[in-house]
């Protein structure tokens, strides 16, 4: 069955520090989300991604964060200059569209820790 | 705006009793509903969608859910648990926007004991 994986699964950084999680959405699909949830927090959209540009952003999604589909299968999560606050799972997922009954698909996480 | 309230933030059952989780949504239309469990260190995996077409909708591992219109109520649930049902249970709607996204609902912790 086709999944979405994402790497690294742990990630830990040093405050300020640049930091960019991976994500291969199901081969497929044509939109990709990104979520995070914070520890005892609902999970929270970051942004979608759809035709090689950022479809919709939260209003977390501020200027030190950025996304990248750099060769047709990688989803990349970009975080300029962590801090604390940023500590959390980040989710990826993506579907196949926008309408009708097709659900996205998750992968696994990568739990970031700021230091 | 749509929205999704979980009414439970942690629900403890006996193995081999039912389970009931319980979803209440807002909508000011017709919404596609979703269940979703995170096992502990794990993904978020989908139970079961509701999509306007049945209203009683059957997912994996013998959970079900019953969307009640007149309720707005979408409640998960199971004829009799087994321990490998603990988990964390999301609530979740699609947003109308064109991108489609998710609304999570805040979690319900299931433990299930022996």
């Amino acid at each position: 069955e086709p999944e979405v994986t994402q790497t690294p699964s742990h990630q830990v950084t040093q405050m300020g520090q640049e930091v960019i999680l991976r994500c291969v959405p199901i081969s497929n699909h044509l939109y990709f989300y990104w979520y995070r949830q914070i520890l005892g927090q609902k999970v929270e959209f970051l942004v979608s991604f759809y035709n090689n540009e950022i479809s919709e952003k939260s209003e977390i999604f501020d200027d030190q964060f950025s996304v990248e589909r750099p060769d047709g299968s990688n989803f990349t999560l970009k975080i300029r200059s962590t801090k604390l606050e940023d500590s959390a799972m980040y989710f990826c997922a993506s579907s196949g569209g926008p309408r009708g009954n097709t659900e996205a698909f998750f992968g696994q996480g990568t739990r970031l820790t700021v230091v | 705006a749509q929205s999704v309230t979980q009414l439970d933030s942690h629900v403890s059952v006996s193995e081999g009793t039912p389970v009931l989780l319980r979803c209440n949504y807002s909508s000011s239309y017709s919404p596609s509903l979703f269940w979703y469990v995170q096992h502990p260190n794990k993904g978020l995996q989908l139970l079961l969608k509701y999509t306007s077409a049945a209203t009683l909708v059957k997912g994996i591992n013998g959970f079900e859910a019953e969307f009640k219109k007149s309720e707005t109520s979408f409640h998960l649930t199971k004829p009799s648990a087994h321990m490998s049902d603990a988990a964390e249970y999301f609530c979740v709607v699609r947003d109308g926007g064109a991108t489609n996204k998710l609304i999570f609902g805040t979690g319900t912790l299931l433990a299930v004991q022996p």
